[in-house]
């Protein structure tokens, strides 16, 4: 059974800096591709940033960018997402999502298993 | 970035009805890679159509996807009670990654 668990959300002030872990286990966690989706509930579901199996191609939404860093360790089957700066807007439940390939694009997009969620919540 | 329209954002229904929804994009979605999600009442979403019409495993053959280019389609052909929740499509053919709005889908 494919096994999502993100832990490392929290209270954090504006510009400060938080990590999000998502272990991972039942399937071949090398040979695919990861995704970290948060969501508001005023804004739905928003896509964050994507890396691929071997790291080689990651990729952020404009509103991350410089700010969030996505990276992965496939030894210890978890992603992680490093997110500095924070801002108010930032404030969302996210998720981690296993792609059905090891490439971030195309079929590697597709989200097929997501995780419960660890909620971020940024206020002074 | 390719915008995703839904439509409508609630559909009031009945269990044994069937529902239609829409999903509009602002170009054409690349070799009509548009998925489904259903998310119901504090659950993470499950996937449910991929490629605009491909059921995911295990999804019963009351959900039906359709459509190709900008306009899809998500059917679902006698609902149960737990199909009320909300629904997502989202592409997955361009980067950025995209989502729609959501339809919610209440008794």
């Amino acid at each position: 059974e494919v096994q999502l668990v993100e832990s490392g959300g929290d209270l954090v002030q504006p510009g400060g800096s938080l990590r999000l872990s998502c272990a991972a286990s039942g399937f071949n966690f090398e040979d695919c591709a990861m995704h970290w989706v948060r969501q508001t509930p005023g804004k739905g579901l928003e896509w964050v940033a994507s890396i691929s199996w071997n790291s080689g191609g990651i990729d952020y939404a404009e509103s991350v960018k410089g700010r969030f860093t996505v990276s992965r360790d496939n030894a210890k089957t978890s992603v992680f997402l490093q997110m500095e700066r924070l801002k108010l807007e930032d404030t969302a439940l996210y998720y981690c999502g296993k792609a059905e390939r090891g490439y971030i694009f195309g079929r590697g997009g597709l989200i097929d298993q997501w995780g419960q969620g660890t909620l971020v919540t940024v206020s002074s | 970035d390719i915008v995703l329209t839904q439509s409508p954002g609630t559909l009031s229904s009945t269990p044994g009805e069937r529902v239609t929804l829409s999903c509009r994009a602002s170009q054409s979605v690349h070799n009509d890679y548009l998925a489904w999600y259903q998310q119901r009442r504090g659950q993470a979403p499950r996937l449910l159509i991929y490629g605009a019409s491909s059921r995911a495993t295990g999804i019963p053959g009351r959900f039906s996807g359709s459509g190709s280019g900008t306009d899809f389609t998500l059917t679902v052909s006698g609902l149960e009670p737990e199909d009320f929740a909300v629904y997502y499509c989202q592409q997955y053919g361009n980067s950025p990654l995209t989502f729609g709005g959501g339809t919610k889908v209440e008794i």
